[in-house]
């Protein structure tokens, strides 16, 4: 399995705070992600990282924004947390990132309630 | 728009063979993937297609036509632990993931 942790696992927490999730993969792949996940959605992409310091944004970015300091770490901040960002969050990595047929591999996510 | 269309919910029986399928529309194509996502786990991937054609891997098979844009996930000898969410995705144009929505597979006895 690819060595990719995520915390915390489960949050909660109140509108209007801010909130960072954590990435951390030990398998040093250049291409990590953020991806949120609802009942009747597919997974949608919030951001993408393609390096350090090097990020873009997804599908569904509004409220959201990212960091990637070290190639092992990839953080997402929600800057004024929503009830409508209450998810479960997976980060996932590739190996060589979107131009070739390498699968992304997930970390465990985390379950984020916003009440 | 893209979109990627898959059945929500499929039965079937353990020991017999069930064909998942997803059909997709999407600004490009790079490629198809299929993963498996258990109950409160991360998905884990399945399979990969790029050219038409089929591609088999134990007792899981995956069947692409790009000209119809329709993929199918064949799963043979169901196992009770086969009993999880089956996710497709296209690679499009700017090599982004395109997902499904997921068919939740339940299997009985």
């Amino acid at each position: 399995d690819a060595g990719i942790t995520q915390s915390p696992r489960h949050k909660v927490t109140e509108t209007g705070t801010p909130v960072t999730l954590r990435c951390h993969q030990t398998e040093n792949h250049r291409y990590m992600y953020w991806y949120r996940q609802d009942p009747g959605h597919g997974l949608r992409l919030i951001h993408y990282s393609y390096g350090v310091k090097d990020t873009d944004k997804g599908e569904v970015s509004d409220g959201y924004s990212v960091s990637r300091s070290k190639t092992e770490d990839f953080l997402l901040t929600l800057e004024s947390a929503t009830s409508s960002q209450t998810s479960v969050y997976f980060c996932a990595i590739s190996e060589s990132g979107f131009r070739r047929s390498y699968e992304q591999y997930f970390g465990p996510g985390t379950r984020l309630t916003v009440t | 728009g893209q979109n990627i269309d898959q059945p929500t919910e499929m039965t079937a029986t353990e020991g017999a063979i069930v064909q998942i399928n997803c059909t997709y529309q999407t600004s490009g194509f790079n490629g198809l993937f299929w993963y498996q996502q258990h109950a409160g786990e991360a998905p884990t991937f399945l399979s990969y297609n790029v050219l038409d054609g089929l591609e088999e891997k134990g007792r899981f098979s995956s069947f692409l036509s790009r000209s119809k844009g329709y993929s199918y996930l064949l799963l043979k000898e169901l196992q009770m632990k086969d009993s999880a969410s089956y996710l497709c995705a296209v690679m499009d144009s700017n090599y982004q993931l395109i997902w499904g929505a997921g068919t939740k597979l339940i299997i009985k006895p």
